[in-house]
């Protein structure tokens, strides 16, 4: 069973300054894919980013980026110069590649600071 | 990105009743997935639902509970049967994208009384 840990429940920034979210899973598989979510209190969920696993090069969309570690099971999300609408729940997924579903972390709340 | 709306937006519902949420997306897809979100907590997958065909339910959720339909490539629902205050959380249907992404709807705020 694939299982995704988000260590970090909750975590605060001062705005323009950079924060990473951790993020670890757990799989048998070689071939996956990787995502960040990120839920406002409005509560609709937005696609970050996306790294695939067989993909050395590291996912970048502005000023999201991700440190993927596959040895460590690793995918952690950098937010740089962060902005007051970045705050949120971020939530961490796996998906396999020859499946549907997606297996979620249980979230971190990510606060920006005036 | 696929655009999904769903109804309700949110309800207030009393024990004992049903409720359907509706859930459609604006190109045809095979699969659309069913999530329930509770107070605080993640995402859980209910149901995968395919057109023409049964759902296909994840372990805890029953179809007596959840009975889901899919009459076309671009709408489902969802029913919430004899609700109880456990039941309350948000309701979420998805989509895959292109790119094995999923873009989620807005959400179904159910609240159990």
């Amino acid at each position: 069973a694939q299982t995704v840990t988000q260590s970090q429940p909750e975590m605060s920034v001062q705005e323009a300054e950079t924060v990473t979210l951790s993020c670890t899973y757990d799989t048998s598989e070689n071939n996956y894919y990787l995502f960040w979510y990120k839920q406002p209190p409005s509560r609709q969920m937005i696609l970050v980013i996306r790294q695939e696993a067989y993909k050395q090069q590291n996912a970048t969309e502005n000023r999201f980026s991700v440190n993927f570690q596959k040895a460590a099971k690793s995918f952690s999300l950098k937010i740089s110069d962060s902005q007051l609408g970045d705050t949120a729940m971020y939530f961490c997924a796996f998906m396999k590649n020859t499946g549907n579903q997606f297996y979620f972390g249980t979230g971190t709340s990510l606060t920006v600071i005036p | 990105s696929a655009v999904i709306s769903q109804k309700p937006s949110r309800d207030i519902c009393q024990r004992g009743t049903s409720l359907t949420i509706q859930c459609q997306v604006d190109s045809q897809v095979t699969m659309m997935f069913w999530y329930r979100q509770q107070p605080g907590q993640s995402l859980t997958l209910i149901a995968t639902a395919n057109q023409g065909s049964e759902a296909t339910y994840e372990s805890g959720f029953v179809i007596d509970k959840f009975p889901i339909s899919r009459p076309n490539l671009t709408f489902s629902t969802l029913t919430v049967s004899n609700m109880s205050p456990e039941d309350s959380s948000i309701y979420l249907c998805s989509v895959h994208g292109p790119s094995y992404e999923q873009y989620f709807g807005p959400g179904t705020r159910l609240t159990v009384t």
